[in-house]
Parts: structure tokens; C-alpha cells; sequence
């Protein structure tokens, strides 16, 4: 079963408008991360927060931004819409320290017109 | 840069014969390594790890070894089932623990009945 929730699964939207992905995880877990990915391509790691009021950004230079106001709640959002951000997005967690099994949710896919 | 290299985009199997996939790295500070497998609309789920003082790990029908002087690890499933049909992705680490991952572009696997 999913502990991990990403909403929405889809979505299509114009150039322009603003959007946010939801990520909740009801595992507790401390570190939580946003990845993008395009078909066949590796995952990029975008955003991850080690806590609340802790966000870094990741290895791959993206325009959205995240949150952490509580610990189950990381959102991504993207203040401007364009086609580039179509992509796949895809929320994941894990436990304190020495933890790297990420637990993922089952993703966003974003697609911008 | 790509510091994690699959370089079979798909790979075809019969049903209960061994399935190899195979992944490289170029960076040699990594020293943990994991393999996740995704089906279609879900996220990638972890399958197996394995650390660099080790040069096997076996769970089941799933075994990932690993040749740090070559730089490069493989999973084998054994015997291969239609349900491991699905996309793997190899990805690596700097120490067990280390808050990101890097991942491969992943592989696809088709398992023939």
C-alpha cells in the first residue's frame, strides 16, 4: 500500500497558470525529495528538505519551488507554467539517518500546452 | 555529466530463464548502491542494495553484484517471471545514509512467456 500520496496523477494545463503538486507521506519520515523525469531518461533529483523549514535545492536547476511547513506535506510549485516543465514528477521519503530507500509516490505527470 | 550509466534502454527474456541488467558508474566516491523497479503509472519501488565492502547480495530470486575496480554492478533475477516485466533503475551513493541519489535512465525488461 502507498504511503506516500501525490496528487494530482495528471494534469494539462496552459502556458502561464500557476500549479501546485501535492506530496503527503504518513510515514513519519524526516527527508522527503522531488524528482523530475523525462521518458526514458534518469531520474533528476529537483528539491529535498531534510526537515520543517529545511529546503535545499537538488542536483538539477528547475524553476518551481517547495515548501516543508509540516513534516508529512512537501508541495512543488510552479509560479508560471511553460512547455518545458512538462515532465514527470515524482515525490519520495525516508527515514532518519542511514536511510537511502526512498519510498516514492506514484507521480505527477505534468504537461504544459 | 552522467556519473550512472545503463546502457541497454531495453532488455527481452523468456520466461523462467536468468535476466541480467546491467549498470556502470563512473564516479568511484560512490560506495552504496540500490536498484528500483517501476511499472507503468507508479513509482519506482526498491528492490535490492548493496554496499561497496561487499561483492554480492542475494534476496531471492534477486541477486546484484558488484566490481568496484570496473566500476560496475548488475542485477540478476533468476528465474525471470512475467511480473518482473517493468522498468529498473540502478542508482548509486556517496555512503549509506547520504541524502541524494543518483540515478541510471533505467532499463526496460520484458519478460516472454
Amino acid at each position: 500500500e502507498a504511503d506516500i500520496y501525490q496528487t494530482p496523477r495528471y494534469l494539462v494545463i496552459g502556458t502561464g497558470k500557476k500549479i501546485t503538486l501535492e506530496c503527503s507521506q504518513t510515514m513519519g519520515h524526516d527527508k522527503m525529495y522531488w524528482y523530475q523525469q523525462d521518458p526514458g531518461m534518469e531520474l533528476h533529483l529537483i528539491h529535498y528538505s531534510y526537515g520543517v523549514n529545511s529546503t535545499e535545492k537538488g542536483d538539477l536547476s528547475s524553476e518551481s519551488t517547495v515548501s516543508r511547513i509540516r513534516t508529512e506535506h512537501f508541495p512543488l510549485t510552479l509560479e508560471s507554467a511553460r512547455p518545458s516543465h512538462t515532465s514527470q514528477y515524482l515525490c519520495a521519503s525516508s527515514a532518519g539517518s542511514g536511510a537511502n530507500v526512498l519510498t516514492f509516490g506514484a507521480g505527477s505527470r505534468l504537461t504544459v500546452l | 555529466d552522467q556519473q550512472v550509466k545503463q546502457n541497454s534502454p531495453s532488455l527481452s527474456v523468456q520466461e523462467g530463464r536468468i535476466s541480467i541488467l546491467n549498470c556502470d558508474y563512473t564516479n568511484s566516491m560512490f560506495d552504496y548502491f540500490l536498484w528500483y523497479k517501476k511499472y507503468p503509472a507508479e513509482g519506482p519501488t526498491f528492490l535490492i542494495s548493496i554496499s561497496s565492502i561487499k561483492d554480492k547480495n542475494e534476496d531471492g530470486r534477486f541477486t546484484v553484484f558488484l566490481n568496484k575496480s570496473a566500476k560496475h554492478l548488475s542485477l540478476h533475477i533468476v528465474p525471470s517471471q512475467p511480473g518482473d516485466s517493468a522498468v529498473y533503475f540502478c542508482a548509486a551513493s556517496l555512503f549509506q545514509g547520504a541524502q541524494k541519489l543518483v540515478f541510471g535512465q533505467g532499463t526496460r525488461l520484458t519478460i516472454n512467456p
